[in-house]
């Protein structure tokens, strides 16, 4: 009954790899979002789909593709990983993008190590 | 200037004492700010939101909001080892369309 849920958990990959995450909630929200959060502790967005279509894309390397088949998907490709892309990704859902006061559910993450 | 800071810590702080957990902000228009709680390992998790000046209790719980200084902050009383977490402060801006995190602030509590 995992509200937002997203795979794979652990990624080891090599440099120059392509690979994907995915992400589905099972909340009926409108809003999805990409975050990776540093070694550091910095949780930044990169995207955000409300009802399938991109409202946020921040200064994110092209080389990061987001697709939302639909408002309950939102799935993140990635190109020719890169060593500074190791972090862990979060996926996250909310009821609307632009309420005051809109909670974010987050899934449980995704490690991703370039090596 | 980063648009929020806190101290990354780690807080010590003994078991029953109070915590206290700062944030500044630079967007003075936003309207919306959150503390979002993430254990080691796992997935941030809401646990207070405000968005008027003053004191907000829940629990152990007390956030506190000063727009004129653009500050705001988390106090948890009684500390227990359980609350040892990162402790992530977040902000809405005046749009109400982007969330800004902070870096955290790891709090220890110790038995």
């Amino acid at each position: 009954d995992t509200a937002v849920s997203q795979t794979p958990k652990y990624l080891v990959t090599q440099m120059g790899n392509d690979k994907s995450i995915k992400c589905e909630q099972n909340l009926g929200h409108d809003t999805m979002y990409w975050y990776k959060q540093d070694s550091k502790k910095f949780l930044k967005i990169m995207f955000s789909y409300n009802n399938k279509e991109l409202i946020i894309n921040e200064t994110v390397p092209n080389r990061f593709s987001p697709k939302s088949p639909d408002k309950a998907h939102l799935n993140l490709h990635i190109n020719s990983l890169e060593l500074g892309d190791s972090a862990v990704y979060f996926c996250a859902s909310s009821h609307d993008w632009d309420g005051p006061g809109e909670k974010l559910f987050f899934g449980s993450g995704t490690q991703l190590s370039v090596l | 200037q980063k648009e929020v800071e806190q101290n990354s810590g780690p807080l010590s702080v003994p078991e029953g004492a109070i915590a206290s957990l700062n944030c500044t902000y630079s967007d003075r228009g936003s309207q919306s700010f959150f503390w979002y709680r993430q254990y080691s390992g796992k997935s941030p998790e809401l646990i207070m939101s405000i968005y008027s000046n003053g004191d907000k209790e829940d629990g152990r719980f007390t956030a506190q909001l000063n727009k004129a200084s653009q500050y705001v902050s988390l106090l948890i009383r009684d500390s227990q080892p359980s609350d040892s977490a990162t402790y992530l402060c977040a902000v809405r801006n005046n749009a109400g369309n982007m969330l800004t995190f902070g870096g955290g602030t790891r709090l220890m509590v110790k038995p």
